[in-house]
């Protein structure tokens, strides 16, 4: 079975710190995502990586940035955190569509993050 | 752009009565369509998917889904639900092409009445 590993499930911070959260998966997948998820708002794609050191925007962005220096490692990092960033954050990975893959994603089980 | 309409925040339907999630797209290219489902402090799993052929897809737990180009619609259904079905389900398209990124909908909170 695919497994992606969000190493923290709940974290809590202050305003200002500067916070990681990190992702691993073990299938080889070529693509990463980061989504943040809120109630009434359903996920929001922060982040994806298709590739070691490339990295796209998506949606939402501002206020984070991105790393994956393996293919297997995806970390999400905050700044500078700030309450409105309080949130759950949700990985995935996908192997594309190369090879007549369909490009379902297979998600971590999420980190809890409250910005104090 | 791509876009998820889920019609309904919160569906509660009784022990056995017939389970109706309501997803609208929107996509410029032929979509693949996905319902994923969410479990209290879980992550997201693959309920079931559309990609081509057969418009009516069949997944996990006795969930279908019907894809109707002429509606852009995915609904998705239960001819029974059961207490293990209450969670959050998401209806997600994305883009045949590419990266693969998947557009969500904001989700329906599916309550199970005894």
């Amino acid at each position: 079975d695919v497994k992606v590993t969000q190493s923290s499930r709940y974290l809590v911070k202050r305003t200002g710190e500067k916070v990681f959260l990190e992702c691993v998966q073990d299938m080889d997948h070529e693509n990463m995502f980061w989504y943040r998820q809120d109630p009434g708002l359903g996920l929001r794609l922060i982040y994806f990586s298709y590739d070691v050191k490339m990295k796209e925007k998506g949606d939402i962005p501002e206020g984070y940035s991105v790393s994956r220096e393996k293919k297997e490692r995806f970390s999400l990092i905050l700044e500078s955190a700030s309450t409105n960033q309080t949130s759950m954050y949700l990985c995935a990975s996908t192997l594309g569509l190369a090879g007549g893959r369909t490009g379902e994603l297979f998600f971590g089980e999420g980190s809890r993050l409250t910005v104090l | 752009a791509q876009s998820v309409t889920q019609l309904g925040s919160h569906v509660s339907v009784s022990e056995g009565a017939l389970v109706l999630l309501r997803c609208n797209y929107s996509s410029s290219v032929p979509p693949y369509l996905f319902w994923y489902v969410q479990y209290p402090n879980q992550g997201l799993q693959l309920l079931l998917k559309y990609t081509t052929g057969a418009t009516l897809v069949k997944g996990i737990n006795g969930f279908e889904a019907e894809f109707k180009k002429s509606e852009t619609s995915f609904h998705l259904t239960k001819p029974s639900a059961h207490m293990s079905d209450a969670a959050e389900y998401f209806c997600a398209v994305s883009e045949n092409q590419g990266a693969q990124k998947l557009v969500f909908g904001q989700g329906t909170r599916l309550t199970i009445n005894p």
